[in-house]
């Protein structure tokens, strides 16, 4: 109950098009949602979040849907550049801070 | 202001060795994480202090263990270390009275076990 499933685990984009990475979780105690990216070499770092009483949140091109019955949420990044290669991680809050295994995005030039 | 430190950044220990990582959050962030990341499992909550106390807790064994000091600094330490236990070490600090909310963590601590 404490999992968040997250896919695809890899993902290749063209510049300019819209990346997609999606997150499932079970536990309804859950409520805080962040989205973090990390490069290599680095940390995590905090990209976006949402609360489940939000279906939508944009920050410049990133946008993270949220669909609370269906216990799904997803990160949407529009006009994809090179400079967003990276990972990126969902994760879930309750009491304790749960991550995804993570999805390594990569756009081409 | 400066982002969170982790030191040392590269560390090698053999089986059975014990070994301290430490972390300073941003100045003025009172709540400390430390997760451990590995490439088959991921991200794993390790532990979070707030103000020298220890709020919350993963599921590791006991053998990982952690501390706060009155500056915000943090200390893990794992001992009696096993090969499993390579792995990078991240810290996060947050200045949110709310747990877990904008984590800004540090870079590292990348731990081989041999």
């Amino acid at each position: 109950q404490q999992q968040v499933k997250q896919s695809p685990q890899s993902l290749i984009v063209q510049k300019g098009g819209i990346s997609i990475i999606n997150c499932a979780y079970e536990n309804t105690a859950f409520d805080y949602f962040p989205w973090y990216q990390q490069f290599p070499g680095k940390g995590p770092a905090l990209l976006i979040a949402i609360r489940p009483d939000v279906s939508e949140k944009k920050e410049g091109r990133f946008t993270i849907s949220f669909n609370k019955s269906a216990k799904q949420f997803s990160l949407h990044i529009m006009d994809s550049q090179p400079g967003d290669s990276a990972t990126y991680f969902c994760a879930a809050a309750s009491e304790k801070l749960v991550f995804g295994k993570g999805t390594k995005l990569t756009v081409n030039p | 202001k400066a982002g969170v430190t982790q030191t040392p950044r590269y560390l090698i220990k053999t089986r059975g060795q014990q070994v301290t990582l430490s972390c300073s959050p941003i100045s003025g962030h009172r709540s400390v994480s430390w997760y451990q990341q590995t490439p088959g499992q991921g991200l794993q909550f390790l532990f979070e202090y707030f103000s020298e106390t220890q709020r919350n807790k993963g599921n590791f064994p006991g053998r990982f263990s952690g501390r706060q000091f009155s500056n915000s600094r943090s200390e893990m330490n794992v001992s009696t270390l096993e090969l499993g236990d390579s792995a990078l070490y991240l810290c996060a600090s947050s200045d949110v009275g709310v747990v877990n909310e904008k984590l800004f963590f540090g870079s590292g601590t990348q731990l081989s076990v041999l």
